[in-house]
């Protein structure tokens, strides 16, 4: 079975620009994760979707958006980019049913903001 | 928000003998854990999940959860160079959301 795929792998841009990151996820799944890694915050919780809804959110502003289609793939949206937003994208894809379900992660989004 | 701590490390073992690594957890009734390993560059890959007090052994894994002092770790027995890693702790609060440790990294002397 495939793993998760993210697209693109790496990513340039400069502030003020507006980027989309695309993950597909495994077979089957219907959860999908987005999360973000830093060096300085670690890997912290952007938002959750399940069958096209989102069920929950961290603490980040409304720059950072997100959606899902029914095939379960999913994309997250940065506008007006910022510095600060350079960091991996990473998205992790799981069966969505119940909190002991492993979360598989994809290879990431590495974002650098110029 | 609630929080997973670890020991950032580094920590140094020889390769062959045992590695522990400690995690603690906030919130009380957290129910599902896991420990990812993240090699430099690459995104985490899961080592182990436990839900239960007690031990749960994957070959030289052992992953040790003790609710009632809120405490979960990881053993890695016979260690080797391959091992070499961040080591991440993770909480699962709800809907899929993992609250993540900061990682300890691990390096093992040859």
């Amino acid at each position: 079975k495939a793993g998760v795929t993210q697209t693109p792998r790496y990513l340039i841009k400069t502030r003020g620009q507006q980027v989309t990151l695309s993950c597909s996820p495994i077979s089957g799944h219907r959860s999908v994760s987005w999360y973000q890694q830093t060096p300085g915050q670690g890997l912290q919780f952007l938002f959750e979707y399940f069958s096209e809804t989102q069920r929950n959110k961290g603490n980040f502003p409304g720059r950072f958006s997100g959606r899902q289609f029914s095939n379960s793939r999913s994309e997250m949206n940065v506008s007006t980019l910022e510095l600060g937003d350079s960091a991996l994208y990473l998205c992790a894809s799981s069966l969505g049913g119940n909190l002991e379900e492993t979360q598989y992660f994809g290879p990431g989004t590495r974002l650098l903001v110029l | 928000q609630k929080e997973v701590e670890q020991n950032s490390g580094p920590l140094s073992v020889p390769e062959g003998a045992i590695a522990s690594l400690n995690c603690t957890y906030s919130d009380r009734v957290s129910q599902s854990f896991f420990w990812y390993r993240q090699y430099s560059g690459k995104s985490p890959e899961l080592i182990m999940s436990i839900y239960s007090n007690g031990d749960k052994e994957d070959g030289r894994f052992t992953a040790q959860l003790n609710k009632a002092s809120q405490y979960v770790s990881l053993l890695i027995r016979d260690s080797q160079p391959s091992d070499s890693a961040t080591y991440l702790c993770a909480v699962n609060e709800g809907a899929q959301k993992l609250v993540f440790g900061q990682g300890t990294r691990l390096t093992i002397n040859p």
